[in-house]
């Protein structure tokens, strides 16, 4: 059964930083690109980031390009995002996802708060 | 990059049938796009990949109740038989290069 669980939301000050993690499970992480979506409370899904199998291809979402990382170690089948500088309007549940053409399979989300 | 754009909301009877609509952008209506369903206070789930000639893919456990079809820059997802946890948001999701799209999201409301 394919699983993905990230971890590492919570409260932060903005200009402050986190590190999200997705652990997967369940299929050959080494072989599929992999999303982190974000969900706003009470908005809609958006794209933030994407890295190829390897590692060795990124992307960013305008409004967060320079300020998150996505990495993998596919030794430990675990994706993620650092962020860093953030601000009030990355408040929002992150899902990482996994892609095969489209996202075929979410996590579970991971909720980080930007407030003072 | 393409845009893809889903009426806000939409509403149908227990057991009756509903065709949410997600419309492609101008110059991007053979893309292939998806279809996810998101239920209250849950993450999403993936229901089915949908091309341009209508063939879709259904991602496992998804209901025979759940369908695709598409014609021009539409893509539709009718949903039969309607059930009360079938009252969610649905968005389309397509891709472009290196960014992934997303459709604002349809509410549907189960009568």
């Amino acid at each position: 059964e394919v699983q993905l669980v990230e971890s590492g939301g919570g409260l932060v000050q903005p200009g402050g930083s986190l590190r999200l993690s997705c652990a997967a499970s369940g299929f050959t992480f080494s072989s599929y690109w992999m999303h982190w979506v974000r969900q706003a409370p009470g908005k809609g899904l958006v794209w933030v980031s994407r890295i190829n199998s390897d590692g060795s291809s990124t992307s960013y979402a305008d409004s967060v390009k320079g300020r998150f990382t996505i990495s993998r170690d596919n030794a430990k089948n675990t994706l993620y995002l650092q962020m860093n500088s953030l601000r009030a309007e990355d408040t929002a549940v992150y899902y990482c996802a996994r892609v095969l053409g489209v996202v075929d399979y979410w996590g579970q989300g991971t909720l980080v708060t930007v407030s003072s | 990059q393409p845009v893809l754009t889903q009426s806000s909301s939409a509403s149908a009877s227990l057991g009756s049938s509903v065709k949410l609509t997600c419309t492609l952008s101008s110059g991007h209506s053979s893309y292939i796009i998806a279809w996810h369903q998101q239920q209250p206070g849950k993450a999403p789930r993936y229901l089915m990949k949908l091309e341009g000639s209508g063939s879709y893919n259904k991602g496992s456990g998804v209901p025979d109740r759940f369908s695709g079809s598409s014609s021009g820059a539409d893509r539709y997802l009718t949903i039969s038989n309607l059930q009360s946890e079938d009252e969610a948001d649905y968005y389309c999701e397509t891709w472009d290069s290196n960014t992934r799209v997303f459709g604002g999201g349809t509410k549907l409301t189960v009568l």
